[in-house]
């Protein structure tokens, strides 16, 4: 298996503008979480789903923060608007039910904007 | 999650076995205590994870004290590619984890 694959790796844009990350998860995994990693804060959890469903986004900032998961081998995390606070690296992760506690992450997206 | 706390840096030889203590004085008896890494610019490792017992893996050991309040990661011939931040964590449930500030461990040559 590619491993929990993200897209864009790298993201630069102007305030205002609407981002959209992406996130495949190792397939037969049923856990994905959305972590945000920033020097002042460290890594964050954002939102986790299990079997597609979302079971806690307290960690989302705010409004502007939104994340789906259409189906099992895919998943969005969408800030709209943008705000330079926003940039950050984020990482997607999945795990599987009845496993180690092992999270799986991808290699992350670094956000920058301006 | 249990608080835990790292020393936020430690420096190891080359070859030499590091060893990375964790307090969790606070854990309760269903935590498990995990330990990740993240080398630079990567998505965190899991490394090994553990309740009670002494766990051994292809990565490292974990020695938890008896009363749990604390905890040793050993990493037993360190390379330089094991430089990163390492993480423990103390959680019942995976899917909260807290990572906090971890150790920077820098090996050296």
């Amino acid at each position: 298996d590619a491993g929990v694959i993200q897209s864009p790796r790298h993201e630069v844009t102007e305030m205002g503008q609407e981002v959209t990350l992406r996130c495949k998860p190792i397939s037969g995994h049923d856990y994905l979480f959305w972590y945000r990693q920033t020097m002042m804060r460290g890594l964050e959890l954002l939102i986790y789903f299990n079997n597609n469903v979302p079971i806690d986004d307290s960690g989302m900032p705010e409004d502007r923060f939104s994340a789906k998961m259409p189906n099992a081998s895919f998943s969005t995390l969408k800030i709209q608007p943008s705000e330079p606070r926003d940039s950050a690296v984020y990482f997607c992760a999945s795990s599987f039910y009845g496993g180690s506690g092992e999270l799986f992450f991808g290699e992350g997206s670094r956000l920058t904007v301006l | 999650d249990a608080k835990t706390t790292q020393p936020p840096s430690m420096d190891c030889a080359e070859g030499r076995a590091a060893n990375l203590p964790c307090n969790h004085s606070t854990i309760s008896g269903n935590e498990y205590v995990y330990w990740y890494r993240q080398i630079h610019s990567q998505g965190p490792q899991y490394i090994i994870h553990g309740l009670k017992n002494n766990e051994t893996n292809e990565m490292a050991s974990l020695i938890i004290t008896e009363d749990r309040k604390s905890s040793t990661l050993i990493l037993p011939h360190a390379t330089l590619r094991d430089t990163a931040v390492y993480y423990c964590i103390g959680s019942y449930n995976f899917n909260k984890f807290y990572f906090g500030s971890g150790t920077k461990l820098n090996v050296k040559p």
